[in-house]
């Protein structure tokens, strides 16, 4: 059983184009977050939603739009996709989203805008 | 900007040997967290060592925890050719919402 699961794992794309990931964890975590990597392996806080409702937003910009049916689903939207996009974009949950929790992490989406 | 500093960016040794990887960040902190990354995978939690904590152990993991140098240090004793990953260190920045910032991560690569 997967606990974080993503689809799709690559994505390709031309500058411009809408495009959706999503994310659902079978956990029964309360928070989940989407985070980027970059080509140098950094990794950065994008959102985070607990029980559905927004955490954390840091200060990305509006093309990206989380969107969280419910608890267990946290969908990500870009709109205008542009080169600077491309990265490796991973969802991550835990328990409660307090500062002790373990996060759990899906095993990555990797985005390509040509 | 990024929290953490993780060096060496690449470390090379052979099975058997220890590792030693360090971590620095620039604010307080509630809890300190390492991650590791096989590659094309996602992070798995290793361990958290909280502020009030200075060492922390877990099978061949040794973690140390310096606030009044603001750093850490990972250490995997007897390494294995299965230890080879990228390993982060995060921290919360003192933040109560669990939002956890990330270093660059070290390339760990252990030779059989």
């Amino acid at each position: 059983d997967t606990a974080v699961s993503q689809t799709p794992k690559y994505l390709v794309t031309q500058m411009g184009n809408d495009k959706s990931i999503k994310c659902e964890q079978n956990l029964g975590h309360d928070t989940m977050y989407w985070y980027k990597q970059d080509s140098k392996k950094f990794l950065k806080i994008m959102f985070s939603y607990n029980n559905k409702e927004l955490i954390i937003n840091e200060t990305v910009p509006n093309r990206f739009s989380p969107k969280s049916p419910d608890k267990a689903h946290l969908n990500l939207h870009i709109n205008s996709l542009e080169l600077g996009d491309s990265a490796v974009y991973f969802c991550a949950s835990s328990p409660s989203g307090g500062m002790s929790d373990t996060q759990y992490f899906g095993p990555g989406t990797r985005l390509t805008v040509l | 900007s990024q929290q953490g500093e993780e060096d060496p960016q690449a470390l090379s040794i052979q099975e058997g040997e220890n590792a030693t990887m360090n971590c620095s960040y620039k604010t307080s902190i509630n809890n300190l967290q390492w991650y590791r990354q096989n590659s094309g995978r996602g992070l798995v939690h290793l361990i958290l060592i909280r502020s009030n904590e200075r060492e922390k152990h877990s099978g061949r993991l040794r973690v140390t925890l310096d606030t009044s140098k603001k750093s850490s240090s990972l250490l995997i004793t007897a390494s294995r050719a299965a230890d080879t990953a990228s390993y982060f260190c995060a921290t919360d920045r003192g933040s109560t919402l669990g939002r956890l910032y990330f270093g660059r991560g070290t390339q760990l690569t252990v030779w059989p």
